[in-house]
């Protein structure tokens, strides 16, 4: 059973078109983490998320933490080819410290 | 801020010999550094969560006497991995977790670049 349910797995757009992506849980965590992966590289971090309700935005990008801080969602306004890549979601369930991941989103964006 | 550095990049051995990874923190220091492994185009796998100075926590599966870790120091962890076969194959990645990095109070991780090992 996967704690943090990343929806979708793919997703292949074009140019200028806008997408989400959804990270779900039946578990509360303190914080979420997403990040952005290319191939033969290791993830980066775009933007923890910790209060309930709460939005980020990154440039195109824009987070959001549900109020309940069970899920999360990923926009992305006009996406860009240089976008593509793969977009996971982290967090830390309750009192543990041990990090869980979400399955991915592998995001192609087509010119 | 926040870098994490892993050495090799890329690593071919042939089957039955040892591997060791390297994985630092360059700018801060890291209570907590965690391995992964990696398929193509799937998520990451934790395999042990390192604390410096203690023994490793392996994961449900992950053999501790093939992949041994060492956290030496507050900004070094190493991943043997011992009498590699083909299926130890995989992209491996380490990420470094300091407490109130950067001003956060938040226990982000921070991954180092992933090493790229193919047993012949």
């Amino acid at each position: 059973t996967q704690l943090l349910e990343q929806s979708p797995q793919f997703l292949s757009i074009q140019e200028g078109e806008n997408l989400t992506v959804y990270c779900n849980s039946s578990s509360v965590f303190s914080s979420l983490q997403w990040y952005r992966q290319e191939p033969g590289e290791g993830p980066v971090l775009l933007v923890t998320v910790v209060t309930g309700g709460e939005v980020k935005k990154l440039k195109r990008l824009t987070f959001q933490f549900g109020d309940a801080r069970k899920d999360s969602s990923l926009h992305i306004t006009a996406a860009q080819p240089g976008d593509t890549g793969l977009y996971l979601c982290a967090g830390e369930p309750g009192g543990s410290y041990i990090p869980t991941f979400g399955r991915g989103t592998s995001l192609i964006v087509h010119p | 801020g926040a870098v994490v550095s892993q050495h090799p990049s890329r690593v071919i051995c042939k089957s039955g010999t040892s591997v060791k990874i390297e994985c630092r923190s360059l700018d801060f220091q890291a209570t907590t550094m965690f391995w992964y492994r990696q398929f193509p185009k799937q998520s990451l796998m934790l395999m042990a969560t390192s604390n410096e100075g203690s023994k490793a926590t392996y994961e449900q599966g992950v053999e501790k006497d093939k992949f041994l870790i060492n956290h030496a120091s507050l900004t070094l962890s190493t991943l043997t991995v011992t009498s590699a076969h083909p299926e130890d194959s995989s992209f491996y990645i380490c990420s470094a977790r300091g407490l109130a990095h950067m001003g956060s109070s938040y226990n982000e991780q921070f991954f180092g670049p992933g090493t790229r090992l193919t047993v012949l």
